[in-house]
């Protein structure tokens, strides 16, 4: 199985700071990594997809990139909205693998 | 609108078998790429992959729950059924449906989650 494992696990910031997240692959996966963001009580929603291109209606202020083993999600603005926790997930090879999730927590 | 919705037992007995399904509204599970997935997520955990079916019947699965899964399809009433047999409490979780739409993206549309509780 791949192995993601996400950086950090927390973090606390403030309304406005720019934030990014580091999901590291086991192995390589190419560009097959997807972000999630969930909030308590809630299902996933997707943000990121194909490691940098961005769902439809999800806002510009975040992005994604990377391909092989390395990757980031980034909020280039936070908004009071987007304080959750975020997940990414490899399709590159079954099984089928998620990050234990970084929790963006409110400074 | 797409929407996905679970369906199922809120509560099973350890060694039971638990049938959920998945309801899918405004889009055909017989689109070419389509696949449905299940993930679950027990209370304050991480999220955990357990299946998948694609649009033509193909199927995929956990390797470490594989022997007690059991995805199929329903198309003309649009649902996709999971069995997991032989529950535990280690069981005990949310499980989501969730929908790749087209073959280059992900999973684009997710149920609302179902918690199961294994429990005697």
């Amino acid at each position: 199985d791949i192995q993601m494992t996400q950086s950090p696990s927390s973090v606390s910031a403030s309304i406005g700071d720019r934030v990014t997240i580091t999901c590291r692959a086991s192995q390589g996966i190419s560009s097959w990594l997807a972000w999630y963001q969930q909030k308590p009580g809630k299902a996933p929603k997707l943000l990121i997809y194909a490691a940098s291109s961005l769902q439809s209606g999800v806002p510009s202020r975040f992005s994604g990139s990377g391909s092989g083993t390395d990757f980031t999600l980034t909020i280039s603005s936070l908004q009071p909205e987007d304080f959750a926790t975020y997940y990414c997930q490899q399709a590159n090879s079954f099984p089928i693998t998620f990050g234990q999730g970084t929790r963006l927590e409110i400074k | 609108q797409i929407t996905l919705k679970e369906s199922g037992p809120t509560l099973v007995k350890p060694t039971q078998t638990l049938t959920l399904t998945c309801t899918v509204s405004g889009f055909s599970l017989s689109t070419s790429g389509v696949h449905v997935g299940w993930i679950r997520q027990p209370p304050g955990k991480a999220l955990e992959w357990l299946a998948l079916i694609y649009w033509d019947d193909g199927t995929r699965y956990s390797p470490s729950l594989k022997s007690r899964l059991t995805i199929t399809k329903d198309t003309s009433k649009n649902q996709v059924v999971l069995t997991l047999t032989n529950m535990d409490p280690a069981d005990t979780a949310t499980y989501f449906c969730a929908l790749r739409s087209t073959a280059m993206t992900s999973l684009d549309y997710w149920g609302q989650g179902t918690l199961v509780t294994v429990s005697s």
